[in-house]
């Protein structure tokens, strides 16, 4: 049974950058069937996706957010991780990892979605 | 970008109460529609996959429909436990939320 869990600092200075990892444990970054996202929710808001990667290292980014996100992925340690530069007090926020499950339907269409979540990690952004 | 608009905001309901969500995208999406629950202090969990499809362990009483741009997630019959915020998802092109719609208890 796959479990993720996300560590990093829950204190970071405005323009600075945020750093989170997220590690995997009972499955591997290197699945074919899986890509890896990082997902948060602001206080009093909804989710907003930030972007996920492909253990081939292939991305796709929340446009909103493109300049100022990296998300990579460490094979050998089994993790994926999070840089979000110049940060602001609007990115302070609960981070989620999750795997973005493929799968091909009895249709033929192939399709993504959430199906494992770490239990989240509080990041504040404050001098 | 594909946007997702949820209706409504917010909803009062009392348990037993058939309950109608609805989530529209900016433009055709085909079946590419994940639906979530979020209770407080939790991760969300997967419902519905693929607009229709109920997710291993989910209870019947929730379902999804629809196809294109407009899709709706039912609950037959509330049960406490199903006081809670639910986002659709679009996982067509990247992978927007929509803004949630919080279930309270009438």
């Amino acid at each position: 049974q796959v479990q993720l869990q996300e560590s990093g600092p829950g204190l970071v200075k405005p323009s600075e950058t945020l750093s989170l990892t997220c590690t995997v444990s009972g499955g591997s970054v290197n699945s074919d069937s899986s890509y890896w996202s990082w997902i948060r929710r602001p206080p009093g808001k909804g989710l907003e996706w930030i972007g996920y990667i492909y253990y081939s290292g292939s991305t796709n980014y929340n446009p909103s957010l493109q300049s100022r996100v990296t998300i990579s992925v460490d094979t050998s340690n089994n993790q994926f991780s999070l840089n979000l530069t110049s940060v602001t007090a609007a990115d302070t926020a609960v981070y989620y990892c999750a795997r973005d499950e493929v799968v091909t339907m009895v249709r033929g269409i192939v399709i993504k979605y959430m199906d494992v979540w770490g239990e989240g990690t509080t990041v504040t952004v404050s001098s | 970008d594909i946007q997702m608009t949820q209706s409504p905001s917010s909803l009062s309901a009392s348990i037993g109460d058939r309950v109608t969500i609805t989530c529209r995208a900016s433009q055709t999406i085909s079946s590419y529609l994940n639906w979530y629950q979020q209770k407080p202090g939790k991760a969300p969990k997967l419902l519905i996959y693929a607009a229709s499809s109920l997710q291993s362990g989910v209870p019947s009483r929730f379902s999804g429909s629809g196809s294109g741009t407009d899709f709706t997630l039912t609950i037959s019959s509330l049960q406490p436990e199903d006081f809670a915020t639910y986002y659709c998802q679009q996982s067509y092109i990247t992978a927007h939320f929509g803004q949630g719609t919080r279930l309270e208890i009438k």
